[in-house]
C-alpha cells in the first residue's frame, strides 16, 4: 500500500528558529494536507496543496507540492513556544482517503 | 459554526464487550470518514461514508468492526467483543465534495481504551 516517509521524527529548537520538515512517498499524490495534533485532540488542517509545484503560506508557515507530485514540504519561520505539538503531512492520491506520515515532533525551547 | 463532533471522548470497555463511537460532521459536509491512531502513530483510515452509503471500507478489519451513516443522526463506528488491541484513539473526519480538492476537517477523536 501507500506509504508516507516523514522526517525528522523529531526537533527541539529554540524560539524564534524556522523550521523545516518534509515527506515523501513511493507514489504519486493529486493531494498534499499538512496537519497540526495537540496531545489530547484531533489535528487541525493547517495547509491544503492541489498542484504540483504549488506553494501556499498561512502567516508564518509555507508548505510546497513537489513537482513530482512524491514529495512535499513544510516550513514554520520565526517559531513560537505555542509552535509545539505533532505535525503531520497526508496524502490523497486516486481515492479520497488520506494516508498519513507518521509525525514530526516539535519541541520549542522559549 | 460547530466542527466535527464525537462522543464520547474517552470510552472504557472490558474485553468482549461492544463500543458505540458517534461522529456528527460539520454543518453542510455530506461525507464522513474514520481514522485510527495508535500511540506515537499516524492517522490509519478505516472507512469512507456518504449518507446510507459505504464508499470505501478498504481500512475496516473484516470482522467485528461495522460503520453506517443514517440518513438522519451521526455516523457510528460499531466495534463487538472488543480485545485489547482495539484501544486506540478514533477520529472522525468530515468533508464537502468540491471540485477543487477535498479538505477533511477531523473532530477531536474518541480514545477508547479495552481493559
Amino acid at each position: 500500500g501507500q506509504q508516507l516517509n516523514q522526517s525528522p521524527q523529531s526537533m527541539f529548537i529554540q524560539e524564534g528558529e524556522d523550521v523545516s520538515m518534509n515527506c515523501t512517498s513511493s507514489s504519486i499524490f493529486n493531494t498534499w494536507l499538512w496537519y497540526k495534533q495537540d496531545p489530547g485532540e484531533g489535528p487541525v488542517l493547517l495547509i491544503a496543496l492541489y498542484k504540483a509545484g504549488e506553494l501556499t503560506s498561512n502567516g508564518r508557515l509555507t508548505a510546497q507540492f513537489g513537482i513530482t507530485r512524491k514529495d512535499s514540504f513544510l516550513n514554520i519561520s520565526a517559531s513560537i513556544p505555542s509552535d509545539v505539538g505533532i505535525y503531520f503531512c497526508a496524502g490523497q492520491g486516486g481515492s479520497e482517503k488520506l494516508v498519513f506520515g507518521k509525525g514530526t515532533k516539535l519541541t520549542v525551547n522559549p | 459554526n460547530a466542527g466535527v463532533m464525537q462522543n464520547p471522548r474517552h470510552l472504557v470497555r472490558r474485553r468482549g464487550q461492544e463500543a458505540r463511537l458517534r461522529c456528527s460532521p460539520m454543518k453542510g459536509h455530506s461525507h464522513v470518514y474514520w481514522y485510527r491512531q495508535l500511540p506515537e502513530e499516524g492517522l490509519k483510515f478505516m472507512v469512507y461514508l456518504q449518507k446510507e452509503n459505504i464508499i470505501d471500507e478498504s481500512g475496516m478489519p473484516k470482522e467485528r468492526f461495522s460503520a453506517e451513516f443514517p440518513k438522519e443522526g451521526p455516523s457510528i463506528l460499531r466495534i463487538q467483543q472488543v480485545v485489547r488491541g482495539d484501544s486506540a484513539a478514533y477520529f472522525c473526519a468530515s468533508s464537502r465534495q468540491t471540485a477543487g480538492g477535498n479538505e477533511q476537517f477531523f473532530g477531536p477523536g474518541t480514545r477508547l481504551t479495552v481493559l
